[in-house]
């Protein structure tokens, strides 16, 4: 059982154009976390959500966490070329810390 | 610059071999776990530490050996590599005594390939 359903799969879009994807499950979380990993290298955090309905602004993403906690979402406007990558939902245990992460997004920007 | 370090970023074993892949950290942190990556099926947990002398398993964690003998460093080993080990392999690190934000730093990765 996949714990963090992530949509789209995968996502091409041309310059400019404004995008949204999403993180969805049954359970409920205290936080989530969105990562993004270019090709080559490691996922670097982009933000952590912790409060229901909470909205978080890094620049042109928007994160926001559904008021149950079991859902978020990144919208990205006037995407460019270097937002190209794999964006990563992901929880953290509680108790041992491990880090699940989501299948991913996969976003590609066309110049 | 500080972060996690993983050696070597290439490798290719025949199978049967056995192997170490390497990962140092230099920031103090407590938690270190070690993940593959797969396409389509994302990042799965292999191993994970959460402090020296302390680990545990994860969701894939057959066919591989951890130990955490320090701090800083945390070494995956492959006892007999098999092709469904090609993978790239990450290793990450993060202090547990952070609030729930704190991120994980991931190192770059090493890809193994299994002939």
């Amino acid at each position: 059982t996949q714990l963090l359903e992530q949509s789209p799969q995968f996502l091409s879009i041309q310059e400019g154009e404004n995008l949204t994807v999403y993180c969805n499950s049954s359970s409920v979380f205290s936080s989530l976390q969105w990562y993004r990993q270019e090709p080559g290298e490691g996922p670097v955090l982009l933000v952590t959500v912790v409060t229901g309905g909470e909205v978080k602004k890094l620049k042109r993403l928007t994160f926001q966490f559904g008021d149950a906690r079991k859902d978020s979402s990144l919208h990205i406007t006037a995407a460019q070329p270097g937002d190209t990558g794999l964006y990563l939902c992901a929880f953290r245990g509680g108790s041992n810390y491990k880090l699940t992460f989501g299948k991913g997004t996969l976003l590609t920007v066309n110049p | 610059n500080a972060g996690v370090t993983q050696t070597p970023k290439f490798q290719v074993l025949k199978t049967g071999q056995s192997m170490t892949l390497q990962c140092a950290q230099d920031m103090n942190h407590e938690y270190m776990s070690w993940y593959r990556q797969d396409p389509g099926m994302g990042l799965r947990l292999i191993h994970y530490s959460v402090g020296a002398g302390i680990t545990d398993q994860g969701e894939v964690p057959n066919g591989y050996n951890v130990s955490r003998s320090t701090t800083e460093d945390f070494p995956l080993r492959l006892l007999s590599a098999a092709p469904s080990q090609t993978s790239v392999y990450f290793c990450a690190s993060s202090s547990p005594w952070e609030p729930a934000g704190y991120g994980y730093t991931f190192g770059s990765g090493t890809r193994l390939t299994v002939v």
